[in-house]
């Protein structure tokens, strides 16, 4: 079964939209961590936020921010008045467990394509 | 300064040869990995070490074999190259575990030909 779920494969939006990345998970553990990363088009991958499961308080960041709601095993990341510098592969990635087998687990990736 | 460094950025190579990729992290992290990111751009982990022991080794062929000097450096060694290893492999690595945020280097695209 697959852990990470990004059911969006491509968004286009103009330039000022605000977009909302969907990443839902799943997972037996009550200890996890959730990610999301950033890959430009530049190919290097940059980490963007880190998330524990006891930690179910939103976060805001500039322009970026992320709604995390156990009840539902979402993950949504919302970039607010898009730039075009914001194009890229964003992935949503779980890490299960507090042992030395922790890894991270990637949802195939959204391409958000930010048009002028 | 870079914090997780891998070389070479691009390799070429024809089928059947021997080719490594070094990664070097000066975090002090004591966790490092290998991932493989396909031509869909999925991101699959390969291995992960902790202080220099293996810790995942996520079935991959024996052509592939890590190692780790120490707990700074992870090596890629792949021999009998195929056409299907072509990918962009990433290092990364994190003070863990547990998994804290993974810091990745810049990504090595192999291309076998």
């Amino acid at each position: 079964a697959q852990k990470v779920t990004q059911a969006q494969t491509e968004i286009s939006v103009v330039e000022k939209e605000d977009v909302t990345l969907d990443c839902v998970y799943e997972t037996r553990d009550t200890t996890y961590y959730l990610f999301w990363y950033k890959q430009p088009p530049s190919g290097e991958l940059v980490f963007l936020i880190r998330r524990n499961s006891f930690d179910e308080q939103n976060e805001i960041s500039g322009r970026y921010s992320w709604n995390f709601q156990k009840s539902t095993s979402s993950f949504n990341f919302t970039i607010t008045a898009s730039q075009v510098v914001d194009s890229a592969v964003y992935f949503c990635a779980l890490s299960e467990g507090a042992g030395a087998n922790s890894k991270l687990t990637f949802g195939k990736g959204i391409t958000l394509s930010v048009r002028p | 300064d870079t914090a997780v460094s891998q070389t070479p950025k691009y390799l070429v190579t024809q089928m059947g040869n021997d080719k490594s990729i070094k990664c070097e992290q000066n975090l002090g992290h004591d966790t490092m990995y290998w991932y493989k990111q396909d031509s869909k751009k999925f991101l699959k982990i390969m291995f992960s070490y902790n202080n220099k022991e293996l810790i995942i080794n996520e079935t991959v062929p024996n052509r592939f074999s890590p190692k780790s000097p120490d707990k700074a450096h992870l090596n890629l060694h792949i021999n009998s190259l195929e056409l299907g290893d072509s990918a962009v492999y990433f290092c990364a690595s994190s003070q863990g575990p547990p998994a804290t945020e993974a810091f990745f280097g810049q990504g090595t695209r192999l291309t076998v030909v």
